[in-house]
């Protein structure tokens, strides 16, 4: 069964506006670490953030912001401002015991931003 | 400092060899973990080693993939009898313990 649904396959923005990227997860454990990744057309995948379960601060770096509920458990991603350079896939993941090592990714949601 | 490095980034092989695809994790890392990314598939988990402890081997699809890590550090991800459903880009992480992972460029397989 899918852990981390991502159900927005492909969103496509004009420059400057706002793009959020939905998560859901799914885990019977009360500790859990979440993550977003990257994967610009280059390929390789860049680490954005990790959040574990405890803590539901919802966070801000720079034009990224995270939203973390865990009574709805979603992890959503929004964008502010979107560039250009922020065109990319963009995955949701999961980690949870025994298997912390493991990351049970998302589909990914594909984001284009046109100038 | 040098991130993680796989070799070959292409490889095309006949259905039927081996292959062998190499990482070279981040100097200090003491975990590596290999994962596979297919258009249908999406981004799969295969294996991950962590210290000295046995590797965690639940994500392998078949007992066609090994993957070994010599003196805690490269790592050899080996498929045998390669078939066309093993194409795919493959991709090593490492991290420090407890800590996120960091990504290669991958490697490009494509069976004929």
């Amino acid at each position: 069964a899918q852990k981390v649904t991502q159900a927005q396959t492909e969103i496509s923005v004009v420059e400057k506006e706002d793009v959020t990227l939905d998560c859901v997860y799914e885990t019977r454990d009360t500790t859990y670490y979440l993550f977003w990744y990257k994967q610009p057309p280059s390929g390789e995948l860049v680490f954005l953030i990790r959040r574990n379960s405890f803590d539901e601060q919802n966070e801000i770096s720079g034009r990224y912001s995270w939203n973390f509920q865990k009574s709805t458990s979603s992890f959503n991603f929004t964008i502010t401002a979107s560039q250009v350079v922020d065109s990319a896939v963009y995955f949701c993941a999961l980690s949870e015991p025994p298997s912390w090592g493991k990351l049970q990714f998302g589909a990914g949601t594909q984001v284009v931003v046109t100038p | 400092g040098a991130g993680v490095s796989q070799s070959p980034s292409n490889k095309v092989t006949e259905k039927g060899k081996d292959v062998e695809l190499r990482c070279d994790p981040i100097s200090g890392h003491t975990a590596l973990y290999w994962y596979r990314q297919s258009l249908g598939q999406g981004l799969e988990f295969l294996i991950y080693f962590q210290g000295n402890s046995a590797p965690d081997k639940s994500g392998l699809p078949s007992d066609r993939f090994s993957a070994e890590r010599t003196g805690g550090s490269v790592s050899t991800l080996t498929i045998q009898r390669t078939q066309q459903e093993d194409s795919a880009v493959y991709l090593c992480a490492s991290s420090l313990v407890d800590q996120p992972q960091h990504f290669g460029d991958g490697t490009r397989l494509s069976i004929l």
